[in-house]
């Protein structure tokens, strides 16, 4: 079974510029999860997206924004690029979300410059 | 405020040897517990999830301990590898699923 996949990779971006990122969960997984990773806040959660319904949101600006497709692909947007914003973005799936257990993605590492 | 504080920042071991890692969170209300590694450069992987009923979990070499009343975890290593080296997360999820990260803890094995 393939695992969760992100793209891209590797971003870079300018200050006031928006970008997309990607995840694609496991087959079969219905929830997706995205979280930032810094070096200075470690891990923190975005938002839990379950059956194309944001279910749970973190405390980020509302540049950040996500959305579900039918088929349980995920996309993050943040818009108005920031310098701040520059880490390593990962997305999560679990077949329910809730109790079950998360299988992380690889993530994308967003340079802001 | 609800955060989750991971004890020590870092530490260095001998292959072979065993560690225990502390995790006190003031989460409110408890779901579960959870523990991360994640090597460098990649995402976490799940080592073991504990609700409030379960005081002990193992995952082959790794044994999560769970205290509700203290709120506290510990994740104990045997037998230490090299592959062992890596980051260690506590993470705690609160009522709807919330999660709150510790900010883990770096462990170095050196042979």
């Amino acid at each position: 079974k393939a695992g969760v996949t992100q793209t891209p990779r590797y971003l870079i971006k300018t200050r006031g510029q928006q970008v997309t990122l990607s995840c694609s969960p496991i087959s079969g997984h219905r929830s997706v999860s995205w979280y930032q990773q810094t070096p200075g806040q470690g891990l923190q959660f975005l938002f839990e997206y379950f059956s194309e319904t944001q279910r749970n949101k973190g405390n980020f600006p509302g540049r950040f924004s996500g959305r579900q497709f039918s088929n349980s692909r995920s996309e993050m947007n943040v818009s108005t690029l920031e310098l701040g914003d520059s880490a390593l973005y990962l997305c999560a799936s679990s077949s329910s979300g809730g109790g079950a257990e998360q299988f992380f993605g690889p993530g994308t590492r967003l340079t802001v410059l | 405020k609800n955060q989750v504080e991971q004890s020590p920042q870092s530490l260095i071991i001998l292959e072979g040897k065993n560690c225990t890692l502390q995790c006190n969170y003031t989460v409110s209300p408890f779901s579960n517990l959870r523990w991360y590694k994640q090597d460098t450069g990649r995402g976490p992987v799940s080592l073991t999830i504990m609700t409030f009923s379960e005081n002990t979990k193992s995952n082959g070499r790794y044994t999560a301990t769970l205290d509700a009343d203290t709120k506290q975890s510990s994740l104990h290593i045997t037998a230490s590898q090299l592959s062992d080296s890596a980051s260690y997360i506590c993470v705690v999820f609160r009522g709807s699923y919330i999660p709150t990260f510790g900010r883990g803890t770096s462990l170095i094995v050196h042979p």
